[in-house]
């Protein structure tokens, strides 16, 4: 069973920088062609994806945060990290990670869909 | 980026009622490989994370009861439910992963 479970601080103030962590279990990130992302939601809103780590250490980022987010992974602990820096109230929502494949198949292609995420943690930026 | 916009945003259904939600693209989510398109659709319920029920347009992820179903076009995407459970009550949002940066619609209410 692959499970996601978010860790981090509740509240930080603005300016200073955010490291959540994700750590997760039932599969490795170390096999080809596993992922693993973080999003946001903020309260009221659809959910944001912000940045996704794969096994072989590529990282994408949302170019609107891009100069504010790095992602990194620990996989002898199964951890993936997610910093963000210079915060501020716009940054107050919950953080999920979740995992996604690159596997291949030809009747539905590229299975990088969102399976499962984790149970998020909700992060307030203080002013 | 891709730009996703759902209809309705909210849609009061009875129970054994179908109900149908709407999803358009900014532009086309069929990749140039496979022909495939990269669209999915997510249940959030009240005070839970998202959780996939449709990927690739119109495969039903694991466990997702065959009342839900996904089709549509290239830039035009539907989420229909046969007839609406108790449990169905949530947020739906569709979301495009043919690109980074992976955009999601505003969501549809169903209540």
């Amino acid at each position: 069973q692959v499970t996601l479970r978010e860790t981090g601080p509740a509240l930080v103030k603005t300016t200073q920088t955010l490291t959540v962590t994700c750590t997760f279990s039932g599969f490795s990130l170390s096999s080809a062609g596993m992922c693993v992302s973080w999003l946001r939601q903020s309260p009221g809103k659809a959910p944001e994806w912000l940045a996704l780590i794969d096994w072989d250490g590529d990282k994408y980022y949302s170019p609107s945060l891009e100069t504010r987010l790095t992602i990194s992974k620990d996989p002898s602990k199964n951890q993936v990290l997610l910093t963000v820096t210079n915060v501020d109230p716009m940054d107050t929502a919950t953080y999920y990670c979740a995992r996604s494949s690159t596997e291949y198949k030809s009747v539905s292609g590229y299975q990088n869909y969102f399976d499962p995420w984790g149970q998020g943690i909700l992060v307030t930026v203080s002013p | 980026e891709i730009v996703m916009t759902q209809t309705p945003r909210s849609l009061p259904v009875s129970p054994g009622e179908p109900a149908s939600v709407s999803c358009t693209s900014s532009q086309s989510l069929r990749d140039s490989d496979g022909g495939h398109i990269y669209v999915d659709w997510y249940l959030q319920r009240p005070g839970e994370s998202p959780q996939v029920l449709i990927y690739s347009l119109s495969h039903r992820a694991s466990g997702v009861p065959d009342r839900f179903s996904g089709g549509g076009s290239v830039t035009e995407f539907t989420l229909k439910i046969s007839r609406v459970a108790a449990e169905d009550v949530g947020l739906y949002y569709c979301m495009q992963r043919l690109e980074y940066p992976y955009t999601f619609g505003q969501g549809t209410k169903l209540e």
